[in-house]
């Protein structure tokens, strides 16, 4: 089992739409939880954290289930600027210390 | 601007040949990585620093070597003995308090 998957996609939505990403993690020791965004040919770029009571900034809201080892993102109301590739990513370290597992990403498409 | 400069943005090497990408940072951070990004797939780690003149392989160090004499610079070399260094390769370096901060990467092909 790989240690972090997602949905490749892509996801295709118009502008507006809701749209969510899963993600799960096989090490039930993993500290930390991220989103990260990854434009065409350039770096990731932290998206946000996850934290175990869920946490919103904007129209993104994460979510993270410890028991089901699984984390989520919701982003709402679309737009253009949205398209990208969403990376799921955790640390078996707390802080942000210690490395960072990816994984593949998913690719997000918002159509006009 | 503090911050992460990889260089070149673009290399090429040919087949059998040395190459080494150069990671520096002044954002002051203990730690750094080393990354390999292949095409719809998702970084993974080569090399990593914890504090200088210290280093770890990663899941995919063979055919790499890196150094790490000072804090602010943590470079790459891409050995003739990695049979498929096409990649795009991205350095990070991370502090406790601010998280993880990527360098805008260098894209390796082989020629």
């Amino acid at each position: 089992r790989k240690e972090v998957e997602q949905d490749p996609g892509p996801f295709n939505v118009p502008e507006g739409a809701t749209v969510a990403f899963n993600c799960t993690y096989s090490n039930s020791a993993s500290q930390s939880f991220f989103w990260y965004r990854q434009d065409c040919r350039k770096e990731p770029k932290l998206l946000m954290s996850v934290y175990s009571s869920g946490n919103e900034d904007g129209r993104f809201t994460a979510q993270l289930n410890r028991a089901s080892q699984y984390i989520s993102l919701l982003i709402r109301d679309s737009k253009l600027s949205d398209s990208a590739t969403y990376l799921c990513v955790v640390s078996n370290y707390g802080g942000s210390q210690g490395n960072l597992i990816f994984g593949k990403g998913t690719k997000l498409s918002v159509k006009p | 601007d503090g911050g992460i400069t990889q260089s070149p943005k673009y290399l090429f090497r040919k087949e059998g040949q040395n190459v080494t990408l150069s990671c520096e940072q002044n954002l002051n951070h203990d730690a750094m990585y080393w990354y390999r990004q292949d095409p719809g797939q998702g970084l993974r780690l080569i090399y990593y620093s914890q504090i200088v003149n210290d280093f770890q392989k990663g899941d995919i160090a063979e055919g790499y070597s890196v150094s790490r004499e000072k804090k602010e610079s943590f470079p790459l070399t891409v050995t003739s003995a990695q049979k498929n260094p096409t990649a795009f390769y991205l350095c990070a370096s991370s502090d406790r308090d601010y998280g993880y901060t990527f360098g805008s990467g260098t894209r390796l092909t082989v020629v």
